[in-house]
């Protein structure tokens, strides 16, 4: 079945710091994928997203690249900011159109 | 509206009770999700509707739920007879096309009491 796997957390960064969140993903045929955000007290937001292989997801400094060789769509951020923490989650949109999402990675920042 | 509205935002309801929860989703957009986040279990599926098409209710966890979509716009979730394990947060989502990242409402945090 489709299936998306995600770094447990919670992940605890200094500002500034790089920041990667590991997503490997099992699925039939060609999916899409995302990640999206979930900032304390609000509701999950769109952070970037791959529809084919070797796409690149950017958005506020985040990026994630859609390796098909590996299964994998790794989140990354150069330098974390105090304005980051948030549950990230890895998402997966296969060909029956059930998004599936990973277990969510808790990032904490020092400032 | 701008976004996908969810409602109520919060509910508070005894065990035993029906509920409703409703979704108005983005004007013009054809898919709609439920999706149900409960502490500790991440987001779990539980229902698919595309335009016309007849909706996909694999993720429904037991006959006491079912939802609807009328007319292609609003949906309703209903919960019957609420089981303490109903307390979670219920998402909707929707968008214009599938292969568009979906847009999620805030959600509606229901606790069964």
């Amino acid at each position: 079945g489709n299936s998306v796997t995600q770094m447990e957390g919670p992940v605890t960064l200094s500002e500034e710091a790089f920041l990667t969140i590991n997503c490997t993903y099992t699925a039939t045929g060609y999916p899409s994928l995302f990640w999206y955000v979930q900032y304390p007290g609000e509701g999950l937001q769109l952070l970037l997203k791959a529809t084919k292989a070797d796409d690149k997801g950017s958005n506020k400094g985040f990026e994630a690249t859609y390796r098909k060789e590996t299964t994998s769509f790794h989140l990354e951020k150069g330098s974390v900011q105090v304005s980051d923490p948030a549950v990230y989650f890895c998402a997966l949109l296969p060909n029956d159109y059930k998004l599936s999402f990973g277990a969510g990675t808790t990032v904490t920042v020092r400032a | 509206g701008a976004g996908v509205s969810q409602s109520p935002s919060n509910k508070v309801t005894e065990k035993g009770k029906d509920v409703e929860l409703r979704c108005d989703p983005i004007s013009g957009h054809t898919a709609l999700y439920w999706y149900r986040q409960s502490l500790g279990q991440g987001l779990e599926f539980l229902i698919y509707f595309q335009g016309n098409s007849a909706p996909d209710k694999s993720g429904l966890p037991s006959d006491r739920f079912s939802a609807e979509r009328t007319g292609g716009s609003v949906s309703t979730l209903t919960i019957q007879r609420t089981q303490q394990e109903d307390s979670a947060v219920y998402l909707c989502a929707s968008s214009p096309h599938v292969d568009y990242g979906y847009t999620f409402g805030s959600g509606t945090r229901l606790t069964v009491v």
